[in-house]
Protein backbone atom coordinates (compact mmCIF):
# COMPACT_ATOMS: atom_id res chain seq x y z
CA UNK A 1 0.00 0.00 0.00
CA UNK A 2 1.24 2.75 -1.27
CA UNK A 3 -0.84 5.58 0.89
CA UNK A 4 -2.06 7.11 -1.90
CA UNK A 5 -5.68 6.56 -1.87
CA UNK A 6 -7.83 6.77 -5.41
CA UNK A 7 -11.55 6.73 -6.12
CA UNK A 8 -13.73 5.41 -7.49
CA UNK A 9 -11.56 2.05 -8.47
CA UNK A 10 -13.49 1.74 -11.98
CA UNK A 11 -16.18 3.78 -13.57
CA UNK A 12 -18.26 3.25 -16.67
CA UNK A 13 -19.73 6.47 -18.40
CA UNK A 14 -20.89 7.62 -21.48
CA UNK A 15 -19.81 9.30 -24.28
CA UNK A 16 -20.50 13.38 -23.34
CA UNK A 17 -20.45 12.89 -19.75
CA UNK A 18 -18.47 14.43 -17.05
CA UNK A 19 -16.82 12.71 -14.04
CA UNK A 20 -14.52 13.28 -11.29
CA UNK A 21 -11.55 11.37 -10.08
CA UNK A 22 -10.22 12.15 -6.47
CA UNK A 23 -7.04 11.62 -4.64
CA UNK A 24 -5.79 11.94 -1.54
CA UNK A 25 -1.91 12.09 -1.03
CA UNK A 26 0.36 10.28 1.66
CA UNK A 27 0.38 11.98 5.15
CA UNK A 28 2.43 14.88 4.91
CA UNK A 29 2.69 15.14 0.88
CA UNK A 30 2.22 18.24 -0.64
CA UNK A 31 2.48 17.48 -4.55
CA UNK A 32 0.02 15.71 -6.33
CA UNK A 33 0.82 14.65 -9.70
CA UNK A 34 -2.30 13.39 -12.50
CA UNK A 35 -1.39 10.51 -15.08
CA UNK A 36 -3.45 8.89 -18.04
CA UNK A 37 -2.66 5.25 -19.12
CA UNK A 38 -4.39 3.91 -21.90
CA UNK A 39 -3.98 0.44 -22.58
CA UNK A 40 -0.77 -0.73 -23.65
CA UNK A 41 0.91 2.75 -22.98
CA UNK A 42 2.93 4.87 -21.12
CA UNK A 43 2.23 6.82 -18.42
CA UNK A 44 1.41 10.62 -19.85
CA UNK A 45 1.87 13.13 -17.42
CA UNK A 46 -1.11 15.59 -16.73
CA UNK A 47 -0.51 17.96 -14.45
CA UNK A 48 0.57 18.63 -10.89
CA UNK A 49 -0.28 20.37 -8.09
CA UNK A 50 2.14 21.46 -5.02
CA UNK A 51 0.68 22.68 -1.87
CA UNK A 52 -2.76 23.85 -3.66
CA UNK A 53 -0.70 25.75 -6.61
CA UNK A 54 -0.34 23.92 -9.95
CA UNK A 55 3.17 23.92 -10.85
CA UNK A 56 3.79 22.10 -14.02
CA UNK A 57 1.37 20.63 -16.68
CA UNK A 58 2.23 17.93 -18.99
CA UNK A 59 -0.53 16.83 -22.51
CA UNK A 60 -4.16 17.79 -20.71
CA UNK A 61 -6.58 18.22 -22.77
CA UNK A 62 -8.63 21.70 -22.22
CA UNK A 63 -11.85 19.25 -21.65
CA UNK A 64 -9.75 18.23 -18.62
CA UNK A 65 -9.32 19.57 -15.54
CA UNK A 66 -7.79 19.53 -11.81
CA UNK A 67 -7.50 21.56 -8.38
CA UNK A 68 -6.00 20.56 -5.31
CA UNK A 69 -7.71 21.39 -1.99
CA UNK A 70 -6.54 23.03 1.23
CA UNK A 71 -6.69 19.53 2.89
CA UNK A 72 -4.34 18.53 -0.01
CA UNK A 73 -6.32 16.08 -1.85
CA UNK A 74 -7.12 16.48 -5.55
CA UNK A 75 -10.08 15.91 -8.46
CA UNK A 76 -9.82 15.58 -11.51
CA UNK A 77 -12.34 16.55 -13.98
CA UNK A 78 -13.22 14.83 -17.08
CA UNK A 79 -15.54 15.98 -18.98
CA UNK A 80 -17.48 16.05 -22.24
CA UNK A 81 -16.22 12.68 -22.39
CA UNK A 82 -14.75 10.89 -25.44
CA UNK A 83 -13.83 6.87 -26.46
CA UNK A 84 -10.38 7.57 -26.42
CA UNK A 85 -10.78 8.95 -23.26
CA UNK A 86 -10.80 5.54 -21.63
CA UNK A 87 -7.97 4.63 -20.20
CA UNK A 88 -5.99 3.95 -16.40
CA UNK A 89 -5.69 7.29 -14.74
CA UNK A 90 -3.25 7.69 -12.13
CA UNK A 91 -2.73 10.00 -8.73
CA UNK A 92 0.71 10.20 -7.71
CA UNK A 93 2.12 12.50 -4.49
CA UNK A 94 5.31 12.94 -2.80
CA UNK A 95 6.76 15.22 -0.29
CA UNK A 96 8.22 18.06 -2.30
CA UNK A 97 6.87 19.95 -5.38
CA UNK A 98 10.15 19.23 -7.37
CA UNK A 99 11.35 15.96 -9.14
CA UNK A 100 14.83 16.18 -8.18
CA UNK A 101 15.77 13.38 -5.40
CA UNK A 102 11.48 13.15 -4.80
CA UNK A 103 10.00 9.91 -5.20
CA UNK A 104 6.76 9.48 -6.16
CA UNK A 105 4.06 7.05 -5.06
CA UNK A 106 1.13 6.23 -7.15
CA UNK A 107 -2.37 4.77 -5.98
CA UNK A 108 -3.62 1.94 -7.34
CA UNK A 109 -5.68 4.24 -10.24
CA UNK A 110 -9.25 4.87 -11.11
CA UNK A 111 -10.29 2.67 -14.45
CA UNK A 112 -12.30 5.05 -17.00
CA UNK A 113 -14.39 2.98 -19.15
CA UNK A 114 -16.54 5.40 -21.86
CA UNK A 115 -19.21 3.61 -23.65
CA UNK B 1 12.43 17.67 -26.13
CA UNK B 2 11.14 16.61 -23.30
CA UNK B 3 11.16 12.70 -24.21
CA UNK B 4 12.75 10.13 -22.24
CA UNK B 5 13.54 6.94 -24.83
CA UNK B 6 13.43 3.66 -23.77
CA UNK B 7 14.62 0.85 -24.95
CA UNK B 8 14.04 -2.28 -25.72
CA UNK B 9 10.12 -1.73 -25.83
CA UNK B 10 9.85 -5.68 -25.35
CA UNK B 11 12.87 -7.90 -23.84
CA UNK B 12 12.09 -11.98 -23.35
CA UNK B 13 15.04 -13.50 -21.49
CA UNK B 14 15.26 -17.36 -20.12
CA UNK B 15 14.72 -17.66 -16.26
CA UNK B 16 18.14 -17.22 -14.66
CA UNK B 17 19.55 -14.78 -17.28
CA UNK B 18 20.11 -11.35 -16.81
CA UNK B 19 18.10 -8.01 -18.47
CA UNK B 20 19.32 -4.86 -19.39
CA UNK B 21 17.13 -1.98 -20.24
CA UNK B 22 18.44 1.56 -21.40
CA UNK B 23 17.13 5.04 -21.37
CA UNK B 24 17.93 8.48 -22.53
CA UNK B 25 16.60 11.81 -21.42
CA UNK B 26 17.80 15.41 -22.98
CA UNK B 27 17.57 17.49 -20.03
CA UNK B 28 21.03 17.89 -19.11
CA UNK B 29 19.94 19.25 -15.50
CA UNK B 30 18.27 16.17 -14.57
CA UNK B 31 19.59 14.74 -11.45
CA UNK B 32 17.27 11.58 -10.68
CA UNK B 33 16.44 8.86 -12.42
CA UNK B 34 13.64 5.93 -11.28
CA UNK B 35 12.84 3.33 -12.33
CA UNK B 36 9.24 2.00 -11.88
CA UNK B 37 8.09 -1.88 -11.94
CA UNK B 38 4.35 -2.30 -13.01
CA UNK B 39 2.68 -5.22 -12.80
CA UNK B 40 -1.11 -5.96 -15.01
CA UNK B 41 -3.35 -3.67 -14.02
CA UNK B 42 -1.30 -2.43 -10.97
CA UNK B 43 0.22 0.56 -10.18
CA UNK B 44 3.89 1.52 -11.20
CA UNK B 45 6.29 0.78 -8.23
CA UNK B 46 9.72 2.17 -7.44
CA UNK B 47 12.50 -0.43 -7.47
CA UNK B 48 15.33 1.16 -7.68
CA UNK B 49 16.54 4.98 -7.94
CA UNK B 50 19.85 6.89 -8.80
CA UNK B 51 20.93 10.47 -8.42
CA UNK B 52 23.10 12.26 -10.35
CA UNK B 53 26.25 11.82 -7.79
CA UNK B 54 26.56 8.55 -8.52
CA UNK B 55 27.64 6.03 -11.15
CA UNK B 56 26.18 2.99 -9.76
CA UNK B 57 23.47 1.63 -7.48
CA UNK B 58 22.66 -1.90 -6.64
CA UNK B 59 19.89 -3.54 -4.70
CA UNK B 60 20.52 -7.86 -4.59
CA UNK B 61 19.91 -8.70 -8.19
CA UNK B 62 18.96 -4.89 -9.38
CA UNK B 63 21.52 -2.84 -10.31
CA UNK B 64 21.10 0.76 -12.06
CA UNK B 65 24.06 2.72 -13.83
CA UNK B 66 24.11 6.28 -14.94
CA UNK B 67 26.20 7.90 -17.71
CA UNK B 68 25.51 11.65 -17.22
CA UNK B 69 27.84 12.46 -20.18
CA UNK B 70 26.24 10.61 -22.42
CA UNK B 71 22.69 11.21 -20.38
CA UNK B 72 21.66 7.92 -20.20
CA UNK B 73 21.02 5.46 -17.51
CA UNK B 74 20.27 1.30 -17.62
CA UNK B 75 18.23 -1.11 -15.31
CA UNK B 76 19.83 -4.36 -14.68
CA UNK B 77 18.07 -7.55 -13.61
CA UNK B 78 20.79 -10.61 -12.90
CA UNK B 79 19.47 -13.82 -12.20
CA UNK B 80 15.63 -12.86 -13.77
CA UNK B 81 12.72 -15.25 -12.42
CA UNK B 82 9.09 -15.59 -13.51
CA UNK B 83 7.97 -12.35 -11.27
CA UNK B 84 10.18 -10.12 -12.87
CA UNK B 85 7.72 -10.32 -15.73
CA UNK B 86 6.27 -7.03 -15.93
CA UNK B 87 6.29 -3.34 -17.26
CA UNK B 88 9.14 -1.63 -16.50
CA UNK B 89 9.72 2.04 -17.04
CA UNK B 90 12.42 4.48 -16.44
CA UNK B 91 11.93 8.23 -15.53
CA UNK B 92 13.64 11.65 -15.53
CA UNK B 93 13.13 14.90 -14.17
CA UNK B 94 12.54 16.94 -17.77
CA UNK B 95 12.21 20.92 -17.55
CA UNK B 96 9.79 20.67 -13.86
CA UNK B 97 8.01 17.10 -14.76
CA UNK B 98 8.87 13.97 -14.40
CA UNK B 99 8.47 12.37 -17.66
CA UNK B 100 8.23 8.17 -18.37
CA UNK B 101 9.80 6.37 -20.98
CA UNK B 102 6.96 4.23 -23.32
CA UNK B 103 8.11 1.45 -20.62
CA UNK B 104 9.47 -2.98 -20.96
CA UNK B 105 7.19 -5.18 -21.29
CA UNK B 106 9.79 -8.12 -20.08
CA UNK B 107 8.95 -11.69 -20.15
CA UNK B 108 10.98 -14.36 -18.05
CA UNK B 109 10.28 -17.64 -19.76
CA UNK B 110 10.52 -21.22 -17.08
Amino acid sequence: DSGVTQTPKHLITATGQRVTLRCSPRSGDLSVYWYQQSLDQGLQFLIQYYNGEERAKGNILERFSAQQFPDLHSELNLSSLELGDSALYFCASSAEGHHSGNTIYFGEGSWLTVV
Amino acid sequence: GENVEQHPSTLSVQEGDSAVIKCTYSDSASNYFPWYKQELGKRPQLIIDIRSNVGEKKDQRIAVTLNKTAKHFSLHITETQPEDSAVYFCAAPSWGKLQFGAGTQVVVTP
